[in-house]
């Protein structure tokens, strides 16, 4: 049974630029969600997805959209790319809102 | 306002002995649930044990244990006969009942020496 898969697992990208970031949530999982690290911090929520819709949003510019797919696959989008943005990005899904499983996460560069 | 709080920026432990990990939360919600999670250097999060507030006994998962004080809003992890492959980061996070969302730590690194 695959957990949840990431990817990239690495990206470079230059500031100003558009970044989309993929999760494929552990199978029977119909909840994702989103979440920004940054080096030495702990996670800090961006939103989450259930049935296709945004149901909770954390405290991140509109910079940062997402989707998710019938499959309850997801992406995260970021546009206009800042230095702040570099971090490791996690994805976690979860069979409604019980504990959740992470992925392996992308780590972003911004240069 | 910060939820969690976890003091402990790194701690060293020799190999099989035990160690525990402090946390203390914050919230009026009167029904919530605390999780610890480990974080190697690759990356990934991985669960690690669940305690409820309304749990009567302290939650136990192999080697792990939380010990859950909850008039001193504590929820400490303890890891016992520790080994080499228990040195990462480990976080402490709140899920509140009217919240999708986990609130994190800021972690505390655990080194575990031969």
């Amino acid at each position: 049974d695959a957990g949840v898969t990431q990817s990239p697992t690495h990206l470079i990208k230059t500031r100003g630029q558009q970044v989309t970031l993929r999760c494929s949530p552990k199978s029977g999982h119909d909840t994702v969600s989103w979440y920004q690290q940054a080096l030495g911090q702990g996670p800090q929520f961006i939103f989450q997805y259930y049935e296709e819709e945004e149901r909770q949003r954390g405290n991140f510019p509109d910079r940062f959209s997402g989707h998710q797919f019938p499959n309850y696959s997801s992406e995260l989008n970021v546009n206009a790319l800042l230095l702040g943005d570099s971090a490791l990005y996690l994805c976690a899904s979860s069979p409604e809102n019980t504990e959740a499983f992470f992925g392996q996460g992308t780590r972003l560069t911004v240069v | 306002a910060q939820k969690i709080t976890q003091t402990q920026p790194g701690m060293f432990v020799q190999e099989k002995e035990a160690v525990t990990l402090d946390c203390t939360y914050d919230t009026s919600d009167p029904s919530y649930g605390l999780f610890w999670y480990k974080q190697p250097s690759s990356g990934e999060m991985i669960f690690l044990i669940y305690q409820g507030s309304y749990d009567q006994q302290n939650a136990t998962e192999g080697r792990y244990s939380l010990n859950f004080q909850k008039a001193r809003k504590s929820a400490n992890l303890v890891i016992s006969a520790s080994q080499l492959g228990d040195s990462a980061m480990y976080f402490c996070a709140m899920r509140e009942s009217n919240d999708y969302k986990l609130s994190f730590g800021a972690g505390t690194t655990v080194t575990v020496r031969a």
